[in-house]
């Protein structure tokens, strides 16, 4: 079982839904990083958190710490908001590393 | 500011064939990682550094080596490339006080071995 597990896999929605993708972890964690992958390939460090909420324009970032579980959660989507969307835990430890989730495919329809 | 930069953005190689990734930074950032990202499997690690002259092993660093002469740039290198090397390639580097700050990638190298 991986320490990080994003769902869903994939997700299609129209424009203008609340998206939500979730990320569990299994471990300790100091803190969790959201990226989004774009359809080019770059990637893009979204959010770190370690714990309550974070906004940016229309993406919000949760994290509940004891529950070890965070959602990535879009408002008004709009379709250049397809993107892979990756979520990271930094392992707490002596030698913090980060271990990644699988990605969630998002497209999003006009 | 270039930000992460990556050379080249395509190889295609011979199976034990070597090469050089290239990757640089102007952010004088301390902190830089190489990933590797294959179908169906999550970012890995591969080598990191936290400043130059200082490197370590990630996830999966056999068949690589790096080096960081300077804070700028990170390459690494692959020793006798294989089949199983074929994946996309991204460097990237941290800002901030920890080495796993907010990263900021390069756009990647996609590198098939044949």
């Amino acid at each position: 079982k991986n320490e990080v597990e994003q769902s869903p896999q994939n997700l299609t929605a129209q424009e203008g839904e609340f998206i939500t993708i979730n990320c569990s972890y299994s471990v300790g964690i100091s803190a969790l990083h959201w990226l989004q992958q774009h359809p080019g390939g770059g990637i893009v460090s979204l959010f770190m958190l370690s714990s309550g909420k974070k906004k940016h324009g229309r993406l919000i970032a949760t994290i509940n710490i004891q529950e070890k579980h965070s959602s990535l959660h879009i408002t008004a989507s709009h379709p250049r908001d397809s993107a892979v969307y990756i979520c990271a835990a930094r392992i707490q430890g002596g030698s913090e590393k980060l271990v990644f989730g699988k990605g969630t495919k998002l497209t999003v329809n006009p | 500011n270039a930000g992460v930069t990556q050379t080249p953005k395509f190889q295609v190689l011979k199976t034990g064939q070597s090469m050089t990734l290239q990757c640089a930074q102007d952010m004088n950032h301390e902190y830089m990682s190489w990933y590797r990202q294959d179908p169906g499997m999550g970012l890995r690690l591969i080598h990191y550094s936290v400043g130059a002259g200082i490197t370590d092993q990630g996830e999966v660093p056999n068949g690589y080596n790096v080096s960081r002469s300077t804070t700028e740039d990170f390459p690494l290198r692959l020793l006798s490339a294989a089949p199983s090397q074929t994946s996309v390639y991204f460097c990237a580097s941290s800002s901030g006080a920890g080495q796993w700050e907010t990263q900021y990638f390069g756009p990647g190298t996609r590198l098939l071995v044949l």
